[in-house]
């Protein structure tokens, strides 16, 4: 198992800017997964990307991997209020086995009106 | 699908008493998981187990037991409760290494 380690830890933006958090992580991996949990709720999954892919999107979120660096960036574009939310990355080792999950601080993004 | 439930939503416990909270889910994953949130910081792993019968300690064990005799369910017992075990627990399931299905946690209070 290993942890995700995401940077900043907070992050405030105005509405309509861009935000970029990132992850590090220490060994080789499968895939890394992000995460958003809004306050008080449990996290939802919101993209994953294989450690054979260097970029992936889905609506306004887009993804970098960089296995020689051990990063991986979130990007959400035109950003919401209701992108305010506390943000983790989860890298994962086994595709067919089970590796425990655990989580760094998060990154915390307050997106301002 | 029901996804991953957990019961109670809301707990108040006095110090030394004991509790178990549940966790169930019906998507058949083998992988489940219990972790703590203490406000403003991050998840913190509790327990966790890879399928009926298997169990490990994550991060943070001490103070709790689980035991997982079905795939479907997770139980987390306190055995003596303590003030610093008041926190939010949320428990996740998954199969091997895709992502992670969370449940909408339990708020408990220790006095």
């Amino acid at each position: 198992s290993q942890q995700g380690e995401e940077d900043p830890q907070a992050l405030s933006i105005q509405e309509g800017e861009n935000a970029t958090m990132n992850c590090s992580y220490k060994t080789s991996i499968n895939n890394l997964q992000w995460y958003r949990q809004n306050s008080g709720r449990g996290l939802v999954h919101l993209i994953l990307i294989r450690s054979n892919e260097r970029e992936k999107h889905s609506g306004r979120l887009r993804v970098t991997l960089d296995t020689s660096k051990k990063s991986s960036s979130l990007l959400i574009t035109a950003s919401r209020a209701a992108d305010t939310a506390s943000y983790f990355c989860a890298p994962r080792q086994g595709e067919t086995s089970y590796d425990k999950v655990i989580f760094g601080p998060g990154t915390s993004l307050s997106v301002i009106p | 699908n029901a996804g991953v439930t957990q019961t109670p939503k809301f707990q108040v416990l006095k110090t030394g008493q004991s509790m178990t909270l549940q966790c169930a889910q019906d998507m058949n994953h083998e992988y489940m998981s219990w972790y703590r949130q203490d406000p403003g910081m991050g998840l913190r792993l509790i327990h966790y187990s890879v399928g009926a019968g298997i169990t490990d300690q994550g991060e943070v064990p001490n103070g709790y037991n689980v035991s997982r005799s079905t795939t479907e369910d997770f139980p987390l017992r306190l055995l003596s409760a303590a003030p610093s075990q008041t926190s939010v627990y949320f428990c996740a399931s998954s199969y091997k290494a895709s992502p992670l299905h969370f449940g909408n946690g339990t708020r408990l209070t220790v006095t």
